[in-house]
């Protein structure tokens, strides 16, 4: 089944400890992004990247990190988590660049830092 | 940055009944996608519509690009069909961007 899948689901931590959430796709898309969703902000994205070794900053990337060694995984680092990074975090991926190409989205990960 | 406005921002209906959504953009767009937030968050792409109109069993979208703006119809809604519809569009950025989106309950 085509898909995006992310790990872990749901998390609760505390300030400070490093973790990442992982992002795979099965679809052998180039073009990966992170979003977060928060009430009254919608969603926005953190980071994009085009192909392997290619990221770039979306609109939100303060505090996050990314890497992008292999096509399929696009995990997100919170090297030092702190509370306002509290939300609801999508994976999406496609072919191509977003404005033409449609985008699949994970199941979200819902992160607790307290 | 494009603006994408989502109207009614909240909707009740009773099962059965038929809705419209509409989702107004503020420039030209490459790309348009529904999306359903189910209740446990998980976003379900409804349609890939830059375009024309397409129907998928009870929903159906319309696009009318060189007006800015896009229709979802929901007939005979049903109980799962709660939830916030949400428009997103993007012109030549790298991005979505996204509506505010329309919460709609359906009660029985």
């Amino acid at each position: 089944e085509a898909q995006v899948t992310q790990n872990p689901r749901y998390l609760i931590t505390v300030t400070g400890k490093k973790l990442t959430v992982t992002c795979s796709q099965n679809m052998n898309h180039e073009y990966m992004s992170w979003y977060r969703q928060d009430p009254g902000l919608g969603l926005r994205q953190i980071y994009y990247s085009m192909n392997v070794e290619v990221t770039d900053k979306g609109d939100v990337p303060e505090g996050y990190k990314v890497s992008r060694k292999e096509k399929r995984n696009f995990p997100l680092i919170l090297e030092s988590p702190s509370p306002n990074q509290t939300s609801l975090y999508f994976c999406a991926s496609s072919f191509g660049l977003p404005y033409s190409n449609e985008q699949f989205f994970g199941p979200g990960t819902r992160l607790t830092v307290l | 940055g494009i603006q994408v406005e989502q109207s009614p921002p909240d909707l009740i209906l009773q099962e059965g009944a038929n809705s419209t959504l509409r989702c107004n953009f503020s420039d030209s767009v490459n790309n348009l996608q529904w999306f359903h937030q189910n209740p446990w968050g998980q976003l379900i792409n409804l349609f890939y519509i830059p375009s024309g109109t397409k129907q998928n069993g009870r929903l159906s979208a319309t696009t009318v690009a060189t007006e800015r703006y896009s229709l979802l119809y929901i007939s005979s809604s049903q109980t799962t069909d709660s939830g916030v519809y949400f428009c997103a569009v993007t012109g030549t950025a790298s991005k979505l961007t996204f509506g505010t989106g329309t919460r709609l309950q359906v009660t029985l």
